[in-house]
């Protein structure tokens, strides 16, 4: 059965630390992988996407991601955490014809000052 | 561009009455547009799949006849939620995949329903 699981729920890093969000899939053919950052009341907001080519990915707002096939990972990792980004990010895997997207069950990430 | 406009950002409703989400694509035709519900500090959680000009497909589970969904041209697919009650209550999201060279899903910026 295709998932993604993200086992962190919650985490908590200060201000200036570095972050790393884990992300783990299971399907069936080669997938494409997201990330999606969602702030309080609002939509969804694409950080990256990999889909193919090199397996280190840059997004939006300094973030990478780094797929692993041999470990069926997609973690997220940023070098230095600023207090904006404190928000539920989501893992996602669709398949290529671009049918419906599999979520994970997301990451709250809070940041102290 | 790839904008999904999605109205209204937030409502309440009285129980027993209907609410109507839109959602419309901008810069695009949506060809196809995905219906998500999220309850509080939850993922999301696919509802339905519309298709411009054919019946929506459902998600087990998903009521049909209370989860109206309309998709009657390219830039333009509704939820109406019908006789609504408090546990209808949520935050509801639409997405229109892009489909090549792009790929990646735009999704609306949501819908916050209360039904007092």
């Amino acid at each position: 059965a295709q998932s993604v699981t993200q086992p962190d729920i919650h985490i908590t890093v200060s201000e200036g630390a570095s972050l790393e969000l884990r992300c783990n899939y299971s399907y069936g053919a080669t997938p494409y992988l997201f990330w999606y950052v969602q702030s309080p009341g609002q939509g969804l907001q694409l950080l990256l996407k990999y889909f193919s080519g090199d397996t280190l990915v840059q997004g939006i707002k300094g973030f990478e991601a780094e797929f692993k096939r041999s470990q069926s990972s997609f973690n997220l990792r940023k070098p230095s955490v600023h207090w904006s980004d404190a928000a539920e990010y989501f893992c996602a895997v669709g398949p290529y014809n671009t049918d419906k997207l599999i979520f994970g069950t997301g990451t709250r990430l809070q940041v102290f000052p | 561009g790839a904008v999904v406009s999605q109205h209204p950002s937030r409502v309440i409703c009285k129980s027993g009455t209907s609410v109507k989400i839109e959602c419309r694509s901008l810069d695009f035709q949506a060809t196809t547009m995905f219906w998500y519900r999220q309850f509080p500090k939850q993922s999301l959680m696919l509802m339905a799949t519309s298709n411009e000009g054919s019946k929506a497909t459902y998600e087990q589970g998903v009521e049909k006849d209370k989860f109206l969904i309309n998709h009657a041209s390219l830039t333009l697919s509704t939820l109406t939620v019908t006789s609504a009650h408090p546990e209808d209550s949520s935050f509801y999201i639409c997405s229109a995949p892009r489909g090549r060279p792009n790929y990646g899903y735009t999704f609306g910026s949501g819908t916050r329903l209360t039904v007092v």
